[in-house]
């Protein structure tokens, strides 16, 4: 069974910094594609970004894009958001979950996500 | 960008009566690519269907997707308590992957 398990959420200030893990078990990590989705309060979904499976192939929102990097340590199985220059509006929950592909996907598997609060 | 709208709103159900939830696309969306969720309160979206039509290991047959180009749909039979959720599509057939602003099911 696929098991998604994200951390590193709390409260950082207005352009601060945080970086959020998704440990993941119960499937073959290193061949899969994964993603980041976030929702702010009472809000939609908000995809944010997508990693090949072997890191090399990146891509991102634009509204997230020279702030966010994502990355994966397939050695750890864990997923990786670092988010750096914090606005209020990235206040959300923030999911990880498996993609089948890379670039453009549907989101297969979906962790219990990890709320980052930015408020001064 | 592809933008997608979602409608109704908000739909309230008796246990027992189908439900048919729309999405229409800004462009046509290639190859299917549609996907539904479902997200209960308090938790995870859940994945319903991709393809536009295939639904997803587990996901009972009384949830069933259908649509090309710009217009899909999602109908639900035989509704039970338990499908009080927020019902999301989204679209990946172009970047950026855009979701719908979704349709909430409420029990009349």
């Amino acid at each position: 069974e696929v098991h998604l398990l994200e951390s590193g959420g709390g409260l950082a200030q207005p352009g601060g910094s945080l970086r959020l893990s998704c440990a993941a078990s119960g499937f073959s990590f290193s061949f899969s594609a994964m993603t980041w989705v976030r929702q702010a309060p009472r809000k939609g979904l908000e995809w944010v970004a997508n990693i090949g499976s072997s890191g090399e192939a990146t891509y991102y929102a634009d509204s997230v894009k020279g702030r966010f990097t994502i990355s994966r340590d397939n050695s750890k199985n864990t997923l990786y958001l670092q988010m750096n220059n914090l606005r209020a509006e990235d206040t959300a929950v923030y999911y990880c979950a498996t993609s089948t592909w890379a670039m453009t996907s549907y989101f297969g598997s979906w962790g219990l996500g990890t709320l980052v609060t930015v408020s001064s | 960008e592809i933008v997608l709208t979602q409608s109704p709103g908000t739909l309230s159900f008796s246990p027992g009566e189908g439900a048919t939830l729309s999405c229409r696309a800004s462009q046509s969306v290639s190859s299917y690519s549609l996907a539904w969720y479902q997200q209960k309160p308090g938790q995870a979206p859940r994945l319903l269907v991709y393809g536009a039509s295939t639904r997803a290991t587990g996901i009972p047959d009384r949830f069933s997707g259908s649509g090309s180009g710009t217009d899909f749909s999602l109908t639900i039979s035989r509704l039970e308590p338990a499908d009080l959720a927020v019902y999301y599509c989204q679209q990946y057939g172009s970047s950026p992957m855009t979701f719908g602003q979704g349709t909430r099911l409420d029990i009349k």
